[in-house]
């Protein structure tokens, strides 16, 4: 069974259009976090939802909003999209019962805006 | 979170051990010093953790040096399939605002030779 899953996994979308990436985790977490890989490489953390709660926004656009229906998913709506949006977006879990405290990733979402 | 300094590339032929550096001279008391690593087109992947010992799983070996500015993940015998960009996060469990934020750097891109 997959723990985090998200969909699609290709989006490729004209400048201006309005996108949803969805994320799924099976493993009974309590917090979900979206990353953003850019073209050079680096992670960045962008949201993190603690029980449908939003608990963490670093300084991103406002075009970009999160939505948790439940604690089991997350999901990344973006409004009026850039070129500078392209990248790979990750969604990832952290269940505060894990003794671990690690996060588990998922796929990640490939978003091309032309 | 306190910053990482870890080369930016590393080689290794298969089956050999590899020793990943990661220097964290500012590291704070409450500091966890962990290890991910994001294979090719994937998300990243928890391998290890730890606080002041040396720590082993299945995956790798994490040895901490002893006033903690610095330390070591040991893959016993790379493979192929360890080739990846392995990341040094520290990450203070505390308490405090991160809510298990994972602040990503650079990392160390290990090339794997057959």
């Amino acid at each position: 069974d997959t723990a985090v899953s998200q969909t699609p996994k290709y989006l490729v979308t004209q400048m201006g259009n309005d996108k949803s990436i969805k994320c799924e985790q099976n493993l009974g977490h309590d917090t979900m976090y979206w990353y953003k890989q850019d073209s050079k490489k680096f992670l960045k953390i962008m949201f993190s939802y603690n029980n449908k709660e939003l608990i963490i926004n670093e300084t991103v656009p406002n075009r970009f909003s999160p939505k948790s229906p439940d604690k089991a998913h997350l999901n990344l709506h973006i409004n009026s999209l850039e070129l500078g949006d392209s990248a790979v977006y990750f969604c990832a879990s952290r269940g505060l019962a894990d003794s671990r405290d690690t996060q588990y990733f998922g796929p990640g979402t490939r978003l091309t805006v032309l | 979170d306190a910053k990482t300094t870890q080369p930016n590339s590393m080689e290794s032929n298969e089956e050999e051990p590899v020793h990943l550096p990661c220097n964290h001279s500012t590291i704070s008391g409450t500091d966890y010093i962990h290890w991910y690593r994001q294979l090719p087109s994937q998300g990243p992947e928890y391998v290890i953790h730890g606080l002041t010992s040396n720590v082993n799983n299945r995956m790798a070996s994490l040895a901490i040096a002893e006033d903690r500015k610095s330390s070591t993940l040991i893959l016993h015998r790379a493979t192929l399939r360890d080739a990846a960009v392995y990341y040094c996060i520290l990450r203070d469990l505390a308490g405090g605002t991160s809510y298990g934020k994972l602040t990503f750097g650079q990392g160390t891109i290990l090339t794997v030779h057959p």
